[in-house]
């Protein structure tokens, strides 16, 4: 069973516009990583943001925790077609060795 | 190596047929984690080792399935008595770190699993 749950499951848009992902997760946790997998390949990681950070950005990836909620939001600024992947959050139980993904949302970027 | 490297990337295996997946992690990299991922799903974690000690393997579905990395760098992920339901894709993943919330994980392009 996975405790991370994505939601939209699946989010189709233009080039230029903005994506928003979000993400749920059940357990206490020290951090929350987001990442991307493009079809038939390995997964490739984007971000760590740890459980005492609010917020991070990295190029044009903006994440942010809220612990209190027990979420978290990824945004892509101004998407591009190579931007179409499935995206994932993971996080690890404590002790940190079971990891736990979620079901992840499919992005489309249309040119 | 450059990355984490897992073969075959593909096998079909006929259902009872025994398979073993192989996974050469990041030379240096402490951690190794196998998961299982269905279609459209997200994967699923099977085991972590830490080095050569298998510190988790409380994802692994049945005793047909069963992981070593007896060095503590390559691993080996066998299927026993393949069964249909475990067709599915199996990623390695490595890490500098112990765990997976020291350092990002870097992971293989999978083994495809097909039992027909």
């Amino acid at each position: 069973s996975q405790q991370g749950e994505e939601d939209p499951q699946a989010l189709s848009i233009q080039e230029g516009e903005n994506a928003t992902m979000n993400c749920s997760y059940k357990t206490s946790i020290n951090n929350l990583q987001w990442y991307r997998q493009n079809s038939g390949r390995g997964l490739v990681h984007l971000i760590l943001i740890r459980s005492n950070e609010r917020e991070k950005h990295s190029g044009r990836l903006r994440v942010t925790l809220d612990t209190s909620k027990k979420s978290s939001s990824l945004l892509i600024t101004a998407s591009r077609a190579a931007d179409t992947a499935s995206y994932f959050c993971a996080t690890a139980l404590t002790g940190g060795f079971k990891t736990i993904f979620g079901a992840g949302t499919r992005l489309f970027v249309k040119a | 190596g450059a990355g984490v490297s897992q073969s075959p990337r593909y096998k079909v295996a006929k259902r009872g047929q025994d398979v073993a997946l192989r996974c050469d992690p990041i030379s240096g990299h402490v951690s190794l984690f196998w998961y299982q991922q269905a279609l459209g799903q997200g994967p699923e974690f099977l085991t972590y080792f830490q080095n050569e000690a298998q510190l988790d393997k409380s994802g692994l579905p049945s005793d047909r399935f069963f992981a070593e990395r007896p060095e503590g760098s390559v691993s080996t992920l066998k299927i026993q008595r393949t069964q249909q339901e475990d067709s599915a894709v199996y990623l390695c993943a490595s890490s500098l770190a112990r765990g997976f919330e020291g350092s990002e994980a870097f992971f293989g392009q999978g083994t495809r699993l097909t039992v027909v």
